[in-house]
């Protein structure tokens, strides 16, 4: 069974700081990835989804990176901002079947 | 567009207890889920659909029942409500299935805002 792991579990930054969250997966057999933002009491916003024959994908200050072969993914922010505190989770989808494996997020805090 | 809709967004019931879950997406998605969302434990299938009059069993669907009578809606039903069953439940959609190789596959997820469920 696919485990993901998303590490560190919280994070606080000054604003304007640049940062990285981290995700890894075990099996490294997937197709794509996808990283979600949830707040408070929301739903999951999708971010960015990253096909397994990309590197990168990038959405204006957010840039993802996969690499599969290590079972790692990186979302990076650039100049955050404290409108960016939120929990971010990585997810990625079970080959061949319809599940997705959810990290348990990092809950980031953009301190102003 | 109003994407995934999820009703109720709150709801207390009695152990014993039935209610249903309804979630409606307006984006033609052949693919339709159910999670529950616990404390450190993540997000964890419960059941889904890959088309209209079809349902599946997931990580986690002892307890639930769930219809897809049309394209656009996706219930989820409780017959008798545990205190185990006390959750958030979030319904998704999807265009297509990502964990098969598609050509062209740029859709991801989109989840509804949720249903804070307690069961007392």
């Amino acid at each position: 069974k696919q485990e993901v792991t998303q590490i560190p579990a919280a994070l606080s930054v000054p604003e304007g700081e640049n940062l990285v969250l981290n995700c890894s997966f075990t099996d490294s057999a997937i197709y794509n990835l996808q990283w979600f933002r949830q707040d408070p009491g929301k739903g999951l916003t999708s971010l960015l989804l990253i096909q397994s024959s990309q590197r990168e994908q990038t959405s204006g200050r957010l840039n993802a990176s996969l690499d599969k072969s290590s079972g790692r993914s990186t979302l990076y922010i650039a100049a955050s901002q404290p409108g960016d505190s939120a929990t971010y989770l990585c997810a990625v989808p079970q080959t061949g079947a319809n599940n997705l494996f959810f990290g348990t997020g990092t809950r980031l805090t953009v301190i102003p | 567009n109003a994407g995934v809709t999820q009703t109720p967004k709150f709801r207390v019931l009695k152990t014993g207890q039935s209610m249903t879950l309804l979630c409606a997406q307006d984006m033609n998605h052949e693919y339709m889920y159910w999670y529950r969302q616990d404390p450190g434990m993540g997000l964890r299938l419960i059941h889904y659909s890959v088309g209209e009059g079809t349902t599946a069993k997931g990580e986690v669907p002892d307890g639930y029942n769930v219809s897809r009578l049309k394209k656009q809606n996706f219930l989820l039903g409780l017959e008798s409500a545990a205190p185990s069953q006390t959750s958030v439940y979030f319904c998704a959609s999807s265009y297509s299935n990502l964990g098969r190789r598609t050509q062209g596959t740029r859709y991801g997820y989109t989840f509804g805002s949720g249903t804070r469920l307690t069961v007392v």
